[in-house]
């Protein structure tokens, strides 16, 4: 049974980096077959996707957040990264991290548990 | 960006009722490209159906989908008290982005 763990810090500051760690258990990430995803809930609101990495490296990325995101594939240890720039209030969310299966581009099969994540000073 | 809308917003019905939830895609999606989760407060979505019609580990089969093109359709036959969530589809044939519906949430009448 894959499990999935995101782990970061809680509050961030406007305009800071937010950075989460997705820890990943029972496969490996090295296995082909399926991207590594980072998807966000705003309070109350419904689901955007960020983007997602291929164990290879390969990236793909939401254009609504491209210029500011950044996923990064640590097979060593089995975990993923997102980092997040140029922090708002808008970006305070929940923030889940996914396994998506590689048919078409993606259905999620996965999830971790979510971290939520307040920017406020 | 492929736009799905999902309705109603709000489904009010009662145990053992059939609930019948819409998604609406801004432009054609390949049937086989759809899925449909569900949340529970302070849950994680749990993926329910993908490939549009092949139901998730454990799923029951009260869960069933129907659809082409632009509309799809979520039937949950007989609604368990276990069934009462926010249910969302999502399209995976277009990227990027990979895109959810806003939900429809299921609440006891």
């Amino acid at each position: 049974q894959v499990q999935l763990q995101e782990s970061g810090p809680g509050l961030v500051k406007p305009s800071q980096t937010l950075s989460l760690t997705c820890t990943v258990s029972g496969g490996s990430i090295s296995t082909g077959g399926y991207y590594w995803s980072w998807i966000r809930q705003l309070p109350g609101k419904g689901l955007e996707w960020i983007g997602y990495i291929y164990y290879s490296g390969s990236t793909y990325y939401n254009p609504s957040l491209q210029s500011r995101v950044t996923i990064s594939v640590d097979t060593s240890n089995n975990q993923f990264s997102l980092k997040l720039t140029s922090l708002t209030a808008a970006d305070t969310a929940v923030y889940y991290c996914a396994r998506a299966v590689d048919y078409g581009s993606g259905y999620f099969d996965y999830w971790g548990q979510g971290t939520l994540v307040t920017v406020s000073s | 960006e492929i736009v799905l809308t999902q309705s109603p917003g709000t489904l009010s019905l009662s145990p053992g009722e059939r609930a019948t939830l819409s998604c609406r895609a801004s432009q054609s999606v390949s049937s086989s490209y759809i899925a449909w989760y569900q949340q529970k407060p302070g849950q994680a979505p749990r993926l329910l159906i993908y490939d549009a019609s092949s139901r998730a580990t454990g799923v029951p089969d009260r869960f069933s989908v129907s659809g082409s093109g632009t509309d799809f359709t979520l039937t949950i036959s007989r609604l368990e008290p276990e069934d009462f969530a926010v249910y969302y589809c999502q399209q995976y044939n277009y990227l990027p982005p990979l895109t959810f519906g806003g939900g429809t949430k299921v609440e006891i009448k």
